[in-house]
């Protein structure tokens, strides 16, 4: 299986809502990733998970909150989004870049189209 | 510290005609570098990668790219344009580990195939 799956595929949420995305895969991964994508963009990263622990936060507002359950889930929790958050949401697994022999390809998932009234 | 330079926006070319996209990159370590493409309303697919080794690259849907260490550059071609190949097309760079194997993109270029 060399696939990363996301649910939902588009989410409609008011601004003082609170949703969450999710992102599954079953390749054995341990590094997960959520980026942030605008049309016409290339994607920009938020956070990093490696074995299950948050490694990178690009600095992201905290109305964005990552949670990693286990090696194959990651989850992003949405609480009181701006419009200007509205964009596709991906993501990505690669092997941890802690080994030698590892080079980071990442797989992606197909995004959540996420648009914040 | 890495880059990667895509210039121009959007590249249009006749079917059946060559396809070359230009990536230029910029890094501290040895590189690994990746092509990336996205169709519309869909998340991104790897086309090809060069990690060590062979510097002309072989990927999917017929797409093969060139690792040139002396230029820096990694332009990725096709002998000849089919109409699904519209799509954006992303260079990426990463370095092996720690803060080097973030995934730095280029900001893409759109592929549009005229019939």
């Amino acid at each position: 299986d060399t696939e990363v799956t996301q649910t939902p595929k588009h989410l409609v949420m008011g601004m003082t809502n609170k949703k969450s995305l999710k992102c599954e895969q079953h390749m054995g991964h341990r590094a997960m990733y959520w980026y942030k994508q605008k049309a016409k963009k290339p994607p920009e990263l938020m956070f990093v998970y490696s074995y299950e622990k948050l490694s990178i936060n690009e600095s992201v507002p905290s109305r964005f909150s990552p949670e990693c359950p286990n090696s194959s889930l990651l989850n992003l929790h949405l609480h009181a989004l701006q419009p200007e958050d509205s964009a596709l949401y991906l993501c990505a697994s690669s092997q941890t870049s802690g080994r030698p022999s590892s080079y980071n390809e990442q797989f992606f998932g197909p995004g959540t189209r996420l648009t914040v009234l | 510290a890495q880059s990667v330079t895509q210039l121009g926006s959007h590249v249009s070319v006749s079917e059946g005609a060559l396809v070359l996209l230009r990536c230029n990159y910029s890094s501290s370590v040895p590189p690994y570098l990746f092509w990336y493409v996205q169709y519309p309303n869909q998340g991104l697919q790897l086309l090809l990668k060069y990690t060590t080794g062979a510097t002309l690259v072989k990927g999917i849907n017929g797409f093969e790219a060139e690792f040139k260490k002396s230029e820096t550059s990694f332009h990725l071609t096709k002998p000849s344009a089919h109409m699904s190949d519209a799509a954006e097309y992303f260079c990426a760079v990463s370095g092996m580990s720690g803060a080097n194997s973030k995934l730095t993109f280029g900001k893409g270029i759109t592929l549009s195939v005229r019939p």
